[in-house]
């Protein structure tokens, strides 16, 4: 099956910890995203690469970091330095830059 | 001002009625126009794109852009139940840059 995977679903962290959200896709797609999603609120953007070894950050990349050393993945890192890390986070992947972008299931990060 | 806006919300329609769904953005370098569905705790999906002026058909749903007023817009006719959702209204610049607005909640009542 072709698609976009993140893992895990929910992850529990507490405060002052680094953890990594994983993101996988098998669909040869070129560019992919990072996005957080708060309570009642749209998508923001976190960091977005366009090919293998170059991403660029978005709207809010303060307290997050990433690499694309793979085309097919994309992790992202929740630092200690992102003050309200608790929110859902979603991977998505397009086939080249500006075009339409096909999302991972998510996951839910708690930091409590 | 925000750079992608969505119209409020929440917009309640009866079933079988067309549900209109408006979004304005700000970058006039903006190039590629999405529509997407978010059901309640999942991921969203795409609906529909655009990216030259004029309408566009899929089934029961039309993407409208007007570059001149920098407006795009959904169609959702027939509407039925399984249409509520939340729905994303997505704007792409040619460097990659995406922004979402907001979204509208949609219901459609039986």
């Amino acid at each position: 099956d072709g698609g976009i995977t993140q893992s895990p679903k929910y992850l529990f962290r507490k405060e002052g910890q680094n953890v990594t959200l994983s993101c996988e896709q098998n669909l040869n797609h070129d560019a992919m995203y990072w996005y957080r999603q708060d309570p009642g609120q749209g998508l923001r953007l976190i960091y977005y690469s366009q090919i293998v070894n170059d991403f660029q950050k978005g709207d809010i990349a303060e307290g997050y970091s990433v690499s694309r050393e793979k085309k097919e993945s994309f992790p992202l890192t929740v630092t200690s330095a992102q003050k309200n890390p608790t929110a859902f986070y979603l991977c998505a992947s397009s086939p080249r830059v500006a075009l339409e972008q096909y999302f991972g299931p998510g996951t839910r990060l708690t930091v409590t | 001002q925000k750079e992608v806006e969505q119209n409020s919300g929440p917009l309640s329609v009866p079933e079988g009625a067309i549900a209109s769904l408006n979004c304005t953005y700000s970058d006039r370098g903006s190039q590629s126009f999405f529509w997407y569905r978010q059901y309640s705790g999942k991921s969203p999906e795409l609906i529909m794109f655009i990216y030259s002026n004029g309408d566009k058909e899929d089934g029961r749903f039309t993407a409208q852009l007007n570059k001149a007023s920098q407006y795009v817009s959904l169609l959702i006719r027939d509407s039925q139940p399984s249409d509520s959702a939340t729905y994303l209204c997505a704007v792409n610049t040619n460097a990659g840059k995406s922004t979402f607005g907001d979204g509208t909640t949609l219901t459609v009542k039986p």
